[in-house]
């Protein structure tokens, strides 16, 4: 099986820095996705590693080694409505099929 | 960007009846599209695959008598819930890919989703 693992819940105040990881254990490894899902909404797109390195793209940026089997996503300068469940998702060799971590909800706070 | 609409958007229904979700892809065609069932607090689970014109394949531990999915054209897919018990109750999400676009990103673009309540 595909593991993808993901803190549960994390907590950061507003205007802060707060990194989302996610490691992964699969038999072949394509990319990694990462999602943005509010409450009782579909996910939306939010970055694509395939790449070792960092992917900056405004307030967001994304990591990932391929070697250690890690990612993470960073958010700065946090708003209240940054407040969602953050999902990475990884494709696998020779497919486009997605495998969803188990998803980090944040809460931003005042 | 592509569009992908879900219908209905909330359903409730009875034990034992069978419940319909169309996927619709608006303004590209989609040969394939992915169905997910996401419990509350929890992540996607990919239940099936199905490509235009073909049988589905089903991830391991789903019911493929139980969850019916058709994909007769290259716009549309349906999942179909037969005999609903209250354990069925979960947020279906479906997503659909078209043909290789000109960014990766537009790998899959995701449904709004559907709330089945089973009473």
């Amino acid at each position: 099986g595909q593991n993808i693992d993901q803190p549960t819940e994390m907590t950061a105040t507003e205007g802060a820095i707060v990194q989302i990881n996610c490691t992964y254990q699969t038999s072949g490894f394509n990319g990694l996705f990462w999602y943005q899902q509010h409450a009782g909404e579909a996910p939306t797109f939010l970055s694509y590693n395939v790449l070792d390195g960092l992917e900056e793209k405004g307030r967001f940026s994304s990591f990932l080694s391929r070697s250690k089997g890690y990612s993470y996503l960073l958010l700065k300068e946090l708003q209240m409505k940054d407040s969602a469940s953050y999902l990475c998702a990884v494709t696998l060799g020779g497919a486009n099929n997605l495998f969803f971590g188990t998803g980090t909800r944040l809460t931003v706070i005042p | 960007g592509a569009v992908v609409s879900q219908h209905p958007s909330r359903v409730i229904c009875k034990s034992g009846t069978s419940v319909k979700i169309e996927c619709r892809s608006l303004d590209f065609q989609a040969t394939t599209m992915f169905w997910y069932r996401q419990f509350p607090k929890q992540s996607l689970m990919l239940m099936a695959t199905s490509n235009e014109g073909s049988k589905a394949t089903y991830e391991q531990g789903v019911e493929k008598d139980k969850f019916l999915i058709n994909h007769a054209s290259l716009t549309l897919s349906t999942l179909t819930v037969t005999s609903a018990h209250p354990e069925d109750s979960s947020f279906y999400i479906c997503s659909a890919r078209g043909r290789e676009g000109p960014s990766v990103e537009e790998t899959q673009y995701f449904g709004p989703g559907t709330r089945l309540l089973v009473l």
